[in-house]
């Protein structure tokens, strides 16, 4: 069964607005957190680091006041697109590693916004 | 930089025939190395990994993957697909274990019967 989980599994929202998605690790604690973006026919880009307790480490070119990232607990990071546009309309994923040296990485079934 | 490539973007081939799917990566260091399957509406599984040792590594469903550090290859395997084998594959490499992966961009999978 899935080992982590993210809600909404898809969301259409009016650009300006902003949403938040879920990533839950459902039966391990994560101190960490990835999220990644995956756009049609590419490949999983990963966007920030999230962690719990600190400040998320964001990849190059992210805007971290665009993608807001809370790790509020050692089970559930969040991730909050501010006033969504068209372009950011993607498919979002996260993962969760887990074991000493996170040499396995469960990933989120993903969720796909589609900002109107 | 670091990167890895998957130069097939999409492959068909028949239920029962082999299939090999290739992956070079470009890194310093040998870099711990992945393979996942990405199917419509779930999360990314992993297939199988290479941190280290034989270089032959037998995944899930039937799959194995042969690091070749001379010619900075991870191909994938399978001796006979399957129709359910029908999906996207992604090659992924990381410096440090699972964490901050780089992912190739994929390669699509049909299985026709």
């Amino acid at each position: 069964g899935a080992v982590v989980s993210q809600h909404p599994s898809w969301v259409i929202c009016k650009s300006g607005t902003s949403v938040k998605i879920e990533c839950r690790s459902l039966d391990f604690q994560a101190t960490t957190m990835f999220w990644y973006r995956q756009f049609p026919k590419q490949s999983l880009m990963l966007m920030a680091t999230s962690n719990e307790g600190s400040k998320a480490t964001y990849e190059q070119g992210v805007e971290k006041d665009k993608f807001l990232i809370n790790h509020a607990s050692l089970t559930l990071s969040t991730l909050t697109v501010t006033s969504a546009h068209p372009e950011d309309s993607s498919f979002y994923i996260c993962s969760a590693p887990r074991g000493g040296n996170g040499e396995t990485q469960y990933f989120g079934p993903g969720t796909r916004l589609l900002v109107l | 930089a670091q990167s890895v490539t998957q130069p097939d973007i999409h492959i068909t081939v028949s239920e029962g025939a082999s299939l090999e799917l290739r992956c070079n990566y470009s890194y310093g260091a040998t870099p711990y190395l992945f393979w996942y399957v990405q199917s419509p509406g779930q999360g990314l599984q992993l297939l199988l990994k290479y941190f280290s040792g034989d270089t032959l590594v037998q995944g899930i469903k039937g799959f194995e993957a042969e690091f070749k550090r001379s010619q900075s290859s991870f191909n994938l395997r399978k001796p006979s697909v399957h129709w359910s084998d029908a999906a996207e594959y992604f090659c992924a490499g990381g410096p440090t274990g699972a964490n901050n992966l780089f992912f190739g961009t994929g390669t699509r999978l049909t299985v026709i019967p």
